[in-house]
């Protein structure tokens, strides 16, 4: 099977400007997640969608928002972008029976 | 007190040693626990997953799982140089429909050749 993607792998944005990346799970999986990652903060929770449906939702502002399409797929927004939005993003799906969560390679995004 | 703990490190072990990872969890209702290994830039791979009591063995992995202690270890034999990385655990928490995620902020083990 092939394994979780995302795109793009690099963005470079400037405050203000809104960002859309996007998260593919691996085939047959219906739970996508959210992670953002620092080098202060660790692995964020930033939320989880399973079947079109946000599940859970972790502690970041309304300007981080997501969504799911019938096919799994997933993407995150971020509008407004801030300097400390400045992080790894990851993906992960997750195999609804052994709870397996699988990362993609992740979405460097540098805001300026 | 933090959900999920672990000593940042970094944990230094010399090649060909046993390198013992540890996490220990707030929420006695954790039913499934997760050890993955992060290279610097890469995104993180999943090594091993257990959730009964006691000892999980994959190969040069083995996983220990005490819930009345509310702590997961890893034991990594034979250590090598590959081998470092950083070691997140995770700890799912499920009530009926709903599930969390809950990631500790890494251990970060130096394998000494």
């Amino acid at each position: 099977k092939a394994g979780v993607t995302q795109t793009p792998r690099y963005l470079i944005k400037t405050r203000g400007q809104q960002v859309t990346l996007s998260c593919s799970p691996i085939s047959g999986h219906r739970s996508v997640s959210w992670y953002q990652q620092t080098p202060g903060q660790g692995l964020q929770f930033l939320f989880e969608y399973f079947s079109e449906t946000q599940r859970n939702k972790g502690n970041f502002p309304g300007r981080f928002s997501g969504r799911q399409f019938s096919n799994s797929r997933s993407e995150m927004n971020v509008s407004t972008l801030e300097l400390g939005d400045s992080a790894l993003y990851l993906c992960a799906s997750r195999d609804s029976v052994y709870n397996e969560q699988f990362f993609g390679p992740g979405t460097r995004l540098t805001v300026l | 007190q933090k959900e999920v703990e672990q000593n940042s490190g970094p944990l230094s072990v010399p090649e060909g040693a046993i390198a013992s990872l540890n996490c220990t969890y707030s929420d006695r209702g954790s039913q499934s626990f997760f050890w993955y290994r992060q290279y610097s830039g890469k995104s993180p791979e999943l090594i091993m997953f257990i959730y009964s009591n006691g000892d999980k063995e994959d190969g040069r992995f083995t996983a220990q799982l005490n819930k009345a202690s509310q702590y997961v270890s890893l034991l990594i034999r034979d250590s090598q140089p590959s081998d470092s990385a950083t070691y997140l655990c995770a700890v799912i928490f499920h009530s009926g429909g709903y599930q969390k995620v809950t990631f500790g902020t890494g251990t970060k083990l130096q394998v000494i050749p």
